[in-house]
C-alpha cells in the first residue's frame, strides 16, 4: 500500500499518559495535516504542515497537543496528560501544494483514554 | 466563519430510486467544494470536487453559488453506494484545509 500510513491503528491509554502517533504521508507530498474526528461528527482541522514547517494550528490544538514533521517527511502527533475527552480518531492526510488538489486519507489511529 | 451543513444524518433509498445528499456551506471568498466518500471499513476518499464537473460512479454535484450548496445526485442508486458521505469545502487563503459537514450515511436497500 503505497498511500497514507499511519501507526499504530488503536491505542488504549490511562488517562494522564502521554500517547505519540505516527503519520507517513505519500513521499511526493509536501502538505500534511492531521484531524481529529468524533462519533456522529466529520473530521476537524487541527493543524497542518508544508514540508517541515508547521502553518497553522485550530483552537482545538491544546498546549498538550504538539505536532512535528521534522525534515518534512513522516509526522507524530504527541498528547500530553491524556483526557477523556481526547477519544477520538485522528487522521492524517497528504497532497500537493497546488489548490484545489486531492487530499490523500491515511485510515486513522483510533484512541480510547481509560 | 466557513461552516458545511449537511441536513441529513441518514438517507434510506431502494435500489434505483434517485439519490439527493444536501449540502450547504458559508465561506467568505471563492470556496472549492468536495465531496468524500467512506465505503465500510475502508479510508476517506475523494468522490468529486466542484472544478472537475465530472460525474463519479454515476454521483454529479453542482455548486449552486446563490444558494450556497452542492448537493450530490444521482439518478440510480446501486447497492453498492452505501457509505457516509461527507460534503467539504477548503480555500486557497485557508491553506487548502478541509471543513467537513457532519456527514450523511446512504444506506440502499434492495
Amino acid at each position: 500500500d503505497t498511500g497514507v500510513s499511519q501507526n499504530p491503528r488503536h491505542k488504549i491509554t490511562k488517562r494522564g499518559q502521554n500517547v505519540t502517533f505516527r503519520c507517513d504521508p505519500i513521499s511526493e507530498h509536501n502538505r500534511l495535516y492531521w484531524y481529529r474526528q468524533t462519533l456522529g461528527q466529520g473530521p476537524e482541522f487541527l493543524t497542518y504542515f508544508q514540508n517541515e514547517a508547521q502553518l497553522e494550528k485550530s483552537r482545538l490544538l491544546s498546549d498538550r497537543f504538539s505536532a512535528e514533521r521534522p525534515k518534512g517527511s513522516f509526522s507524530t502527533l504527541e498528547i500530553q496528560r491524556t483526557e477523556q475527552g481526547d477519544s477520538a480518531m485522528y487522521l492524517c492526510a497528504s497532497s500537493l501544494e497546488a489548490s484545489n488538489t486531492e487530499a490523500f486519507f491515511g485510515q486513522g489511529t483510533r484512541l480510547t483514554v481509560v | 466563519a466557513q461552516r458545511v451543513t449537511q441536513p441529513e444524518k441518514l438517507l434510506s433509498v431502494f435500489k434505483g430510486a434517485p439519490v439527493e445528499l444536501k449540502c450547504n456551506y458559508s465561506y467568505s471568498g471563492s470556496p472549492e467544494l468536495f465531496w468524500y466518500v467512506q465505503y465500510s471499513r475502508q479510508r476517506l476518499q475523494l468522490l468529486l470536487r466542484h472544478i472537475s464537473r465530472e460525474s463519479i460512479k454515476g454521483f454529479t454535484a453542482d455548486l449552486n453559488k446563490g444558494e450556497t450548496s452542492f448537493h450530490l445526485k444521482k439518478p440510480f442508486a446501486q447497492e453498492e453506494d452505501s457509505a457516509m458521505y461527507y460534503c467539504a469545502l477548503s480555500g486557497r487563503s485557508y491553506g487548502n484545509k478541509l471543513v467537513f459537514g457532519a456527514g450523511t450515511i446512504l444506506r440502499v436497500k434492495s
